[in-house]
């Protein structure tokens, strides 16, 4: 069936840090994939969006990149502030279905 | 301004009782969903209105019904609350239906049912 998985629960860096979320997902559709963030006390916010049109997104300093092949999704920033720590979820999207598919959310701790 | 608004942001209540949270969103959006949040930040799709027609009904208890005077409000009413019920209830809207469009979220309303 339809379906994200986030493997890892809690991820904790220092600032500066390389950052890295895997997310895979399972669909026989065309999909549209999203990366939300959500701040403590906040519902989620889109972070970045990408289609099969444009296998590629940025933003804030965030990247993912949608590949096929190995359905995967994954998020990554290059160095990353205490400013980033939230939860992240990796979304899955189908034309063909009125819902989003969340995945289990990977909370990223920054310490100073 | 334009957002989702939900009221109220907490609310502590007994076994059995009834509550209601209001959803308001300023963004013109067409459709508007109600989210479970649990104490694992798991995410559950509850209900989506577009135009004050329910799309999807995900299998949730009933107790739990949606109620839309109009497009840009969506109140959750849960009738006789139990333990399980304790959670973060997110509102979200959307400009479209289907799972191409963003959604907007609102801040969240934390039940606790004691």
């Amino acid at each position: 069936g339809d379906s994200v998985t986030q493997m890892q629960g809690q991820v904790t860096l220092s600032e500066d840090d390389f950052l890295f979320i895997n997310c895979t997902y399972s669909t026989t559709w065309y999909p549209t994939l999203f990366w939300y963030v959500q701040y403590p006390g906040e519902g989620p916010q889109l972070l970045l969006k990408v289609t099969t049109a444009n296998n590629k997104g940025i933003s804030r300093g965030f990247e993912a990149t949608y590949d096929k092949g190995t359905t995967s999704f994954h998020l990554q920033k290059a160095s990353v502030q205490e400013s980033d720590s939230a939860v992240y979820y990796c979304v899955l999207g189908l034309s063909n279905y009125n819902v989003l598919y969340f995945g289990s959310g990977t909370k990223l701790t920054v310490e100073p | 301004e334009t957002a989702v608004f939900q009221t109220p942001n907490y609310h502590v209540t007994q076994v059995g009782n009834e509550v209601s949270f209001n959803c308001k969103q300023t963004l013109g959006h067409d459709t508007m969903y109600w989210y479970k949040q649990d104490s694992k930040k798991l995410l559950k799709i509850m209900f989506s209105y577009n135009n004050k027609q329910l799309i999807v009904n995900e299998t949730v208890p009933r107790r739990f019904s949606p109620q839309s005077s109009d497009k840009a409000h969506l109140n959750l009413r849960i009738k006789s609350v139990e333990p399980e019920d304790s959670a973060v209830y997110l509102c979200a809207s959307s400009t479209g239906l289907g799972g191409l469009y963003e959604q907007y979220f609102g801040p969240g309303t934390r039940l606790t049912v004691l």
